[in-house]
């Protein structure tokens, strides 16, 4: 059973352009959604995370939208730039100590120049 | 910035020896986890662990699998016997408080069980 889905699998856009990723989750349980960015090689670094009780967060080119009776969540990566270029996993895990980080499929972003 | 470090960066065995992976926390870090990632693909949870105890554990944590932290040192995980399918770049984590706090990821234990 897959708790949290991403889409698209992979993604190519122009620079300049905003990418938009897509991610939904099963377990009402889950109150807390950190973005990671992982490179080649590297391991996942956050980028940035979403409450909940929040249904935006935006940090720079970077902005979570969430609807929490959906289930759903996206990251928005605007104005686009080739160094974007990497995999982004979306995450989840309920505010209680130490609890799992259940990370989804992943998506896969290139930028064109 | 803070750190998680992991060693050794790679790990080459054969099946059905003993192998342990090293991760060296951030120092004021309080719950600590492994992931497995196979091929750049998903990042699979292995187990979480705080106060000396594992919290939670997935099915992907066999019992060929175990994690400790002796007297602060390094945390580690160990399998014994390795299988084929253990062949994957192992994550380490840690933070300070649980939930809302993400993780601080190491740079990965890539094991080739040959």
């Amino acid at each position: 059973q897959q708790q949290v889905r991403q889409s698209p699998q992979s993604l190519t856009v122009w620079e300049g352009e905003t990418a938009i990723l897509n991610c939904s989750y099963e377990n009402s349980a889950f109150d807390y959604f950190p973005w990671y960015q992982q490179f080649p090689g590297e391991g996942p670094a956050l980028l940035i995370s979403i409450l909940s009780v929040s249904d935006k967060k935006e940090d720079g080119r970077f902005t979570i939208f969430f609807n929490k009776r959906e289930k759903k969540l996206s990251l928005h990566i605007a104005d686009s730039q080739p160094g974007d270029s990497a995999t982004y996993f979306c995450a989840a895990s309920a505010l209680q100590g130490g609890r799992a980080l259940i990370f989804g499929t992943g998506t896969t972003v290139s930028v064109s120049p | 910035g803070p750190k998680v470090l992991q060693i050794p960066s790679h790990q080459i065995i054969d099946m059905g020896q003993m192998v342990t992976l090293n991760c060296d926390p951030v120092s004021n870090h309080l719950y600590f986890y492994w992931y497995k990632q196979i091929l750049g693909q998903q990042m699979e949870f292995l187990v979480n662990f705080y106060n000396g105890k594992v919290m939670e554990k997935s099915k992907l944590f066999k019992d060929q699998f175990s994690v400790e932290r002796p007297d602060g040192s390094y945390f580690t995980l160990k399998i014994q016997p390795t299988a084929l399918e253990d062949s994957a770049v192992y994550f380490c984590a840690s933070s300070f408080a649980g939930g809302n706090q993400a993780p601080l990821f190491g740079e990965g234990t890539r094991l080739s069980v040959l």
